[in-house]
């Protein structure tokens, strides 16, 4: 089973700042098949980025997604009021397994 | 645009069978996975099993043998079955379509446990 740890647990930042939110993989994910979701409370997930750097549909530009080897990681570039949520990765490679999340709160 | 409309019994006690179907509005099965996650309430989210537009199932191996997913064609609706249910499957559960990664979800159904 191929395990994600995401980092930080809790990010604290302000409307427009940068934040970087960070997914290890516990070992290689093959075709970078790795995505990742914003979701508000009460509401279900929301597909941000596919293929560990495709935006989904309407998806903002701000939102970006890179690796390195194992490392994943998701930029906001400008931080928008909305943005603040929890934030998961998921990997598809190898059957289907999330992250912990992030927690993306207001400064 | 397609959308996933679910639905099912709340509220369940220990041992029985969680029981809950969703349907596809605006599209069809092909070329498409079809799945379920939950997420226990105040926690991350877990994957629970998926069924290709042929029938083919994909398990989380952990509820591997309690699950059931099928797929009803005819009605475009695909349902899950969870037997002998504790505490622990209290959660929200979400259908979802996608292709590995889930691009639309339902819009989730919580499911408590208690006796």
């Amino acid at each position: 089973e191929i395990v994600l740890t995401q980092s930080p647990g809790t990010l604290s930042l302000s409307p427009g700042e940068r934040a970087t939110l960070s997914c290890r993989a516990s070992q290689s994910v093959g075709s970078n098949y790795l995505a990742w979701y914003q979701q508000k409370p009460g509401q279900a997930p929301r597909l941000l980025i596919y293929a560990a750097s495709s935006r989904a549909t309407g998806i903002p530009d701000r939102f970006s997604g890179s690796w390195s080897g194992t490392d994943f990681t998701l930029t906001i570039s400008r931080l928008e009021p909305e943005d603040f949520a929890v934030y998961y990765c998921q990997q598809y490679d190898s059957l289907r397994t999330f992250g912990q999340g992030t927690k993306l709160e207001i400064k | 645009q397609v959308q996933l409309q679910q639905w099912g019994a709340g509220l369940l006690k220990p041992s029985e069978t969680l029981s809950l179907t969703c349907a596809v509005y605006g599209g069809s099965f092909s070329g498409y996975l079809w799945g379920w996650i939950r997420q226990p309430p105040g926690k991350g989210l877990e994957w629970i099993g998926e069924i290709n537009h042929s029938g083919g199932t994909f398990y989380n191996p952990s509820l591997k043998s309690r699950v059931t997913i099928s797929l009803d064609t005819s009605k475009t609706q695909f349902s899950l079955k969870l037997n002998s249910v504790t505490a622990a499957d209290t959660a929200v559960y979400y259908c979802g379509r996608g292709q590995g990664h889930v691009g639309r979800w339902g819009q989730g159904t919580l499911v408590t446990v208690s006796s």
